[in-house]
């Protein structure tokens, strides 16, 4: 019983660099969701799917990406990492009708 | 401007007693409430909800009322155990079941139980 996985659990980026945070879920949920907090914050939601093919904003997506080619997996794409994005990303996924599962999260820090 | 907002960034308060954790919220389209717990390095956890047309839900030793008129809810422990001490999110949706375009959050209360 894996529920939703993420890795890596930390990172350190360099300013500019780019890198994936990966999103695994095993639930068979068709919704997927990226939110991040940051300390002190609740968490605010960057981007989110319906399903597979389908992706939309949230309240925060400038900086990232994602795709959902499989009910399964929701990358979350950094293509220029700014000090901003210092933060603490958590991937979930929900059934229509239920609460949502979270990822442990990814700790990802920006020098 | 937030539309979940938890007024106390922490609460402590003493093993066996009652833990209250309030929530206020502003958006009337919001008709599903949840409560999530959340330990240090771990991602947040479901621990109960209510849709808008209950004011009252509970399981076990925890209970959730919500005052629609108000738009306020609230979150009762009873009785307090040391493994409740975490940080409690109160989160709010437009959408039955957590809705397709997700939760909207507060900041958190961390709650803390004194032996």
């Amino acid at each position: 019983n894996a529920g939703v996985t993420q890795t890596p659990k930390f990172r350190i980026l360099k300013i500019g660099q780019s890198m994936t945070l990966q999103c695994a879920q095993d639930m068979n949920h068709n919704y997927m969701y990226w939110y991040r907090q940051d300390p002190g914050m609740g968490l605010k939601l960057i981007y989110y799917s319906v399903g597979a093919g389908i992706t939309d904003k949230g309240e925060v997506p400038n900086g990232y990406n994602v795709s959902r080619s499989t009910t399964e997996d929701f990358p979350l794409r950094l293509e220029l990492a700014a000090p901003s994005q210092t933060s603490v990303y958590f991937c979930a996924s929900s059934a229509l009708g239920g609460q949502a599962f979270f990822g442990q999260g990814t700790r990802l820090t920006v020098v | 401007d937030q539309q979940v907002k938890q007024n106390s960034p922490s609460l402590s308060v003493q093993e066996g007693r009652i833990s209250i954790l309030n929530c206020d919220y502003t958006n009337s389209m919001f008709d599903y409430f949840l409560w999530y717990k959340k330990y240090p390095a771990e991602g947040p956890t479901f621990l109960i909800s209510i849709s808008s047309i209950k004011d009252k839900n509970e399981d076990g030793r925890f209970t959730v009322f919500l005052n629609k008129s108000a738009k306020h809810l609230s979150l009762h422990i009873v009785p307090s155990q040391p493994g409740d001490s975490a940080v409690y999110f109160c989160a709010a949706s437009a959408e039955s079941g957590g809705g397709a375009d997700g939760l909207t959050f507060g900041k958190g209360t961390h709650l803390i139980i004194q032996p």
